[in-house]
C-alpha cells in the first residue's frame, strides 16, 4: 500500500544533541512537508520541499534543517539550536504545490527531551 | 495575513446526531481552498472534505458535508449521523495560491456519546 512512513514513533534528545526524524513516501508525490504540533494548537510548517535538491522555509524554521537528496525522502534534523523541541511532528506531501491538492500524512514523531 | 479561526475548543454530541464545527478564515486571495482534516488519538491526520474558493455547490463526502459561506468567510464543517468513531480533532485548514502552505486552525475535540 502507498503511504508515508515517520520513523521513529517516540524518539527522546539529550540537552546539545542533535536528532533526525526520518520521513519517507511511496506515493511518488513531488512535494513534502515537516509540521510541528504543540497540544492544543494547530500544526505550523516547518519546512517544505517541491522538487528533489530544493526546499524552503516554513514559519518556524529556526533549529532545524532538512535535505531533499531523494524523491521519496525528506528527512528533518532537530539541531542543538532548538531550545524547545519537545513536540508532535508530521510529515505530509502532496502531488504538487497548489491551493487544491490535499496532503497526506505520516503518523507522526513524538520528540521529547530528556 | 491568512488566518484561521476555530473558537470550539471542545464539542459533546450525542450519538446519531448531527453536529457542526465552525471555521472561519481570512484571506485577501481570491483564490484558495479549505480543508477539514480528522486527527484520531493515534496522531495520524486524515483528509475528509475539501472546498475550493470557486465552487459553486457545497463540498459533500459521505456524512461530511462543508457549509461554505464565502461573503462570511465561513467553511463550517456538518458531520451527519455521528458515530463513537468520530470522537476526534478536527482542523480547518487554508491554502491559499501563493505562498506555498496549508495554514491550520487551533483544532476543535468533538466526543461522541453513546
Amino acid at each position: 500500500d502507498g503511504g508515508i512512513t515517520q520513523s521513529p514513533k517516540y524518539l527522546f534528545r539529550k540537552e546539545g544533541q542533535n536528532v533526525t526524524l526520518s520521513c519517507e513516501q511511496n506515493l511518488n508525490h513531488d512535494a513534502m512537508y515537516w509540521y510541528r504540533q504543540d497540544p492544543g494548537q494547530g500544526l505550523r510548517l516547518i519546512y517544505y520541499s517541491q522538487i528533489v535538491n530544493d526546499f524552503q522555509k516554513g514559519d518556524i524554521a529556526e533549529g532545524y534543517s532538512v535535505s531533499r537528496e531523494k524523491k521519496e525522502s525528506f528527512p528533518l534534523t532537530v539541531t542543538s539550536a532548538q531550545k524547545n523541541p519537545t513536540a508532535f511532528y508530521l510529515c505530509a506531501s502532496s502531488i504538487i504545490r497548489s491551493t487544491n491538492e490535499k496532503l497526506f500524512f505520516g503518523s507522526g514523531t513524538q520528540l521529547s527531551v530528556l | 495575513a491568512q488566518k484561521i479561526t476555530q473558537t470550539q475548543p471542545g464539542m459533546f454530541v450525542q450519538e446519531k446526531e448531527a453536529v457542526t464545527l465552525d471555521c472561519t478564515y481570512d484571506t485577501s486571495d481570491p483564490s484558495y481552498g479549505l480543508f477539514w482534516y480528522k486527527q484520531p488519538s493515534s496522531g495520524e491526520m486524515i483528509f475528509l472534505i475539501y472546498q475550493g474558493s470557486y465552487d459553486q455547490q457545497n463540498a459533500t463526502e459521505g456524512r461530511y458535508s462543508l457549509n461554505f459561506q464565502k461573503a462570511r468567510k465561513s467553511a463550517n464543517l456538518v458531520i451527519s449521523a455521528s458515530q463513537l468513531g468520530d470522537s476526534a480533532m478536527y482542523f480547518c485548514a487554508l491554502s491559499m495560491e501563493y505562498g506555498n502552505k496549508l495554514v491550520f486552525g487551533a483544532g476543535t475535540i468533538l466526543r461522541v456519546k453513546s
